[in-house]
């Protein structure tokens, strides 16, 4: 089993639309956990840390389940802008390796 | 604040040559660095970490080495390049210590091998 899964998609959405992506882990000792996008031909970015807490930044809001081990990131009132791939993405006991999804693709579409 | 700077941004190099890609990290000291490697359309594998000069942590054996000679300074070599080590390149840190260490990427080094 993989240590991170995710859905690679695509999503395809229209504008406006509200879009949820998962990723599954199989550490349960995982530590920290991310979401990270990654436009075309272009490195990933940070987009934001996940907390059991959940946290929101604008439209995007990211949630850790620990007893299910997944992470989540929901966005809201999708734009154009908003096409990339998402990368989940997590760390062990001691950070120095983070291991990441093959990423999700979204398409939002006018 | 942190800035990572990854040379050059395109690269086309013959079968067999040699390569050399830098990457150096401003605004921190002692971070951990890292080397990965994206095949088109495909998830990031890492290649290499660093968590100090001199340290490096091979996570792929291939014909890739890579070097720390300074501080915020980490090289991605070959001596000889194959068909398979084209892809986008990506050079990588995070703090040092701490819990939560995110990675920051750099812009990347798209590399053509023909």
């Amino acid at each position: 089993r993989k240590e991170v899964e995710q859905d690679p998609g695509p999503f395809n959405v229209p504008e406006g639309a509200t879009v949820a992506f998962n990723c599954t882990y199989s550490n349960s000792a995982s530590q920290s956990f991310f979401w990270y996008r990654q436009d075309c031909r272009k490195e990933p970015k940070l987009l934001m840390s996940v907390y059991s807490s959940g946290n929101e930044d604008g439209r995007f809001t990211a949630q850790l389940n620990r007893a299910s081990q997944y992470i989540s990131l929901l966005i809201r009132d999708s734009k154009l802008s908003d096409s990339a791939t998402y990368l989940c993405a997590l760390q062990n006991t001691g950070g120095f390796k983070t291991i990441f999804g093959a990423g999700t693709r979204l398409f939002v579409k006018a | 604040s942190q800035t990572i700077h990854q040379w050059p941004a395109t690269l086309v190099q013959p079968v067999g040559s040699p390569l050399s890609l830098e990457c150096t990290v401003e605004g921190t000291s002692n971070p951990n660095l890292y080397w990965y490697r994206q095949a088109a359309g495909r998830g990031l594998q890492l290649l290499f970490y660093s968590v100090g000069i001199g340290q490096i942590s091979s996570e792929v054996p291939q014909n890739l080495s890579a070097s720390r000679p300074q501080d915020r300074q980490f090289i991605l070599s070959s001596k000889k390049l194959l068909l398979s080590d084209s892809g986008f390149y990506l050079c990588a840190w995070s703090y040092g210590t701490g819990g939560e260490r995110p990675q920051h990427f750099g812009d990347g080094t798209r590399l053509s091998i023909l």
